[in-house]
């Protein structure tokens, strides 16, 4: 029974690259939950997805970012241009309905070191 | 603007006594609070919550208290185990029916807690 899935779980780019994180959620699970920690930070909200929706976007920045839960596949969280900043470990987390803290259950994370 | 606040960054414990790990938050609208342990390398697992209708919650050798009056929270573990050495979040939620509020969690920068053999 596969819990949340993320990769790559190490991905380095250089300035300018495109990364691309790719989040499965468990089993039976259609709602999709970002988040980003930097260094010495806690984790923060960027957004909140259900199948072929963005439900809540509120947290992600404004440019170069974008994320998609298809109808088929992975949820992807997409960084065009990356800067140094963007450096980060990215969290995605699934539940099977709109839920509360205790319900999102976390992926491993994928650490973007931008060079 | 930190809505949740961990002050300490870094907790010692000797094996076999308590640990209590602090949180303090701002946000009146928050009504609904969760630990999460986090090992290295890995994500967030949750490890106890509390509603804000309550100010105890227990759950084997882990105890969170919430003072609402003085917007603080509080991780108890007892007995501390060496396994149990890992980084500590504090988060907060708002209410069930409060749209964005009720699935955005906001954390804490984390304790990271070392239980001494």
């Amino acid at each position: 029974n596969a819990g949340v899935m993320q990769n790559p779980r190490h991905l380095v780019r250089r300035r300018g690259q495109e990364a691309r994180l790719r989040c499965s959620p468990m089993k039976g699970h259609s709602h999709v939950y970002w988040y980003r920690q930097l260094p010495e930070e806690g984790l923060k909200f960027m957004v909140y997805l259900q199948k072929e929706n963005i439900i809540d976007e509120s947290g992600m920045p404004k440019e170069r970012f974008s994320a998609e839960f298809p109808k088929e596949g992975p949820s992807i969280l997409r960084i065009q241009q990356v800067v140094r900043g963007d450096s980060a470990a990215y969290f995605c987390a699934s539940s099977q309905s709109q839920g509360r803290g205790n319900e999102q259950y976390f992926g491993p994370g994928t650490r973007l070191t931008v060079t | 603007d930190q809505q949740v606040k961990q002050n300490s960054p870094s907790l010692s414990v000797q094996e076999g006594r308590i640990s209590i790990l602090n949180c303090d938050y701002t946000n009146s609208m928050f009504d609904y609070f969760l630990w999460y342990k986090k090992y290295p390398a890995e994500g967030p697992t949750f490890l106890i919550s509390i509603s804000s209708i309550k100010d105890k919650n227990e759950d084997g050798r882990f105890t969170v208290f919430l003072n609402k009056s003085a917007k603080h929270l509080s991780l108890h573990i007892v007995p501390s185990q060496p396994g149990d050495s890992a980084v500590y979040f504090c988060a907060a939620s708002g209410a069930e029916n409060s749209g964005a509020g009720s699935y955005q969690l906001t954390f804490g920068k984390g304790t990271k807690l070392s239980v001494i053999p």
